[in-house]
């Protein structure tokens, strides 16, 4: 099972809005991320998550609030967003061993429209 | 500066052909590569991946050529099928920061009946 889920998967906003995206693995992954994707353009990373812990901040506004509960969750809480932070959000992870890196498996994505 | 590049944005295969897509790296600290299948509006689907440990590896359908030297990786799909028809993303992981991948901008290929 390499199954990775997203909800919701869309979501309208508006720029006074709170909201909150939801990811869950039940692969027992240690490292989970999150990634912002536009059209046309390659999945860019925003945090990872390893061991429950914030592990990298790609410089992310604080308008993006990530939170890691367990190690089968990852939500991303929004507030006061810009329009131009409608994209598709992509959560993902992976296993985590010593020696050597492992493949990241990404789940559907939240389509997100803020207006 | 852009570290993985696929320079081909499309191609363009007829089915039961073999489909080649390309990635370039410049960055040497890369030691682990993944391509991702992508449709509209769904996230990436894991392919396959080499570490720089070897030059080929294989999985069906599916094979991914490494050369070091050249900082050159292929993808070959044979024989295509009208499902292939996709955007692929080659991505690289360094040896250090191992969970930081680093994406090319894809390629849209299109499988011909």
């Amino acid at each position: 099972d390499t199954e990775v889920t997203q909800t919701p998967k869309h979501l309208v906003m508006g720029m006074t809005n709170k909201k909150s995206l939801k990811c869950e693995q039940h692969m027992g992954h240690r490292a989970m991320y999150w990634y912002k994707q536009k059209a046309k353009k390659p999945p860019e990373l925003m945090f990872v998550y390893s061991y429950e812990k914030l592990s990298i901040n790609e410089s992310v506004p604080s308008r993006f609030s990530p939170e890691c509960p367990n190690s089968s969750l990852l939500n991303l809480h929004l507030h006061a967003l810009q329009p131009e932070d409608s994209a598709l959000y992509l959560c993902a992870s992976s296993q985590i061993r010593a020696g050597g890196p492992y493949e990241q498996y990404f789940g559907p994505g939240t389509r997100l429209t803020v207006t | 500066d852009q570290q993985v590049k696929q320079n081909s944005p499309s191609l363009s295969v007829q089915e039961g052909r073999i489909s080649i897509l390309n990635c370039d790296y410049t960055n040497s600290m890369f030691d682990y590569f993944l391509w991702y299948k992508k449709y509209p509006a769904e996230g990436p689907t894991f392919l396959i991946s080499i570490s720089s440990i070897k030059d080929k590896n294989e999985d069906g359908r599916f094979t991914v050529f490494l050369n070091k030297s050249a900082k050159h990786l292929s993808l070959h799909i044979v024989p295509s099928q009208p499902g292939d028809s996709a955007v692929y993303f080659c991505a690289a992981l360094p040896i250090q920061g191992a969970q930081k991948l680093v994406f090319g901008q894809g390629t849209r290929l299109t499988i011909n009946p």
